[in-house]
């Protein structure tokens, strides 16, 4: 069974600093890429980052780009997104989520992130 | 990096059928069969009800279907029952290797 257990989300004032973790399981983590996909309180989905299989290829969604930093560890299946300064807007529940031939088919139970001072 | 259009919200009785249109661009749905769409129940995860346009993951009832005609892609709902009330959100790769989704439609089974 496919299992992605994300943590690091917490209380973080503006312009902060978290890195969040994505524990996987279930699959050969090594094989798939994965994404990074967040939703502010009440608001819709929004995709923030990807990452191909062997790290080769990184992707960003502009509204991070140049603060947040996508990486994995596949000797140690996990997915991480360090988040440098954090403002109000990235308050979000962010799901750490599998890519399978362009689509996103798995996704973890989300951290919160809360931005305020 | 414009998010997909969809209705804010639709609804129906138990029993009908219901659509959801999801409209992009040719950069992203016009230009790719990958097409997804996505059900959320409140403060659960998002859960793929569709991929690829048009196919259904295992364990996906076949009242739910998809389809695409140009820039648009649409998500209908047969048979609607109580526990299809839910939130569904559409999503496309795009030609800037990334995925776009859309805003959201809020489903009410009356």
């Amino acid at each position: 069974e496919v299992q992605l257990v994300e943590s690091g989300g917490g209380l973080v004032k503006p312009g902060g600093s978290l890195r969040l973790s994505c524990a996987a399981s279930g699959f050969t983590f090594s094989s798939y890429s994965m994404n990074w996909v967040r939703q502010a309180p009440g608001k819709g989905l929004e995709w923030v980052s990807s990452i191909s299989s062997s790290s080769s290829y990184i992707y960003y969604a502009d509204s991070v780009k140049g603060r947040f930093t996508i990486s994995r560890d596949n000797a140690k299946n996990s997915l991480y997104l360090q988040m440098n300064s954090l403002r109000a807007e990235d308050t979000a529940v962010y799901y750490c989520a599998r890519v399978e031939m362009a689509t996103i088919n798995y996704w973890g139970q989300g951290t919160l992130v809360t931005v305020s001072s | 990096q414009s998010a997909l259009t969809q209705p804010a919200s639709v609804s129906g009785s138990p029993g009908q059928s219901i659509t959801i249109s999801c409209t992009g661009t040719s950069s992203d749905v016009g230009g790719y069969n990958y097409v997804s769409w996505y059900q959320q129940h409140p403060g659960k995860a998002p859960k793929l009800m569709i991929y690829d346009v048009s196919k259904r993951p295992s364990g996906v009832s076949n009242r739910f279907s998809g389809s695409k005609s140009g820039n648009t892609a649409s998500l209908t709902i047969s048979g609607l029952q109580a526990e299809d009330e839910a939130d569904y959100y559409c999503s496309s790769y795009t030609s800037s290797s990334t995925w776009v989704f859309g805003g959201g439609t809020k489903l009410t089974v009356l």
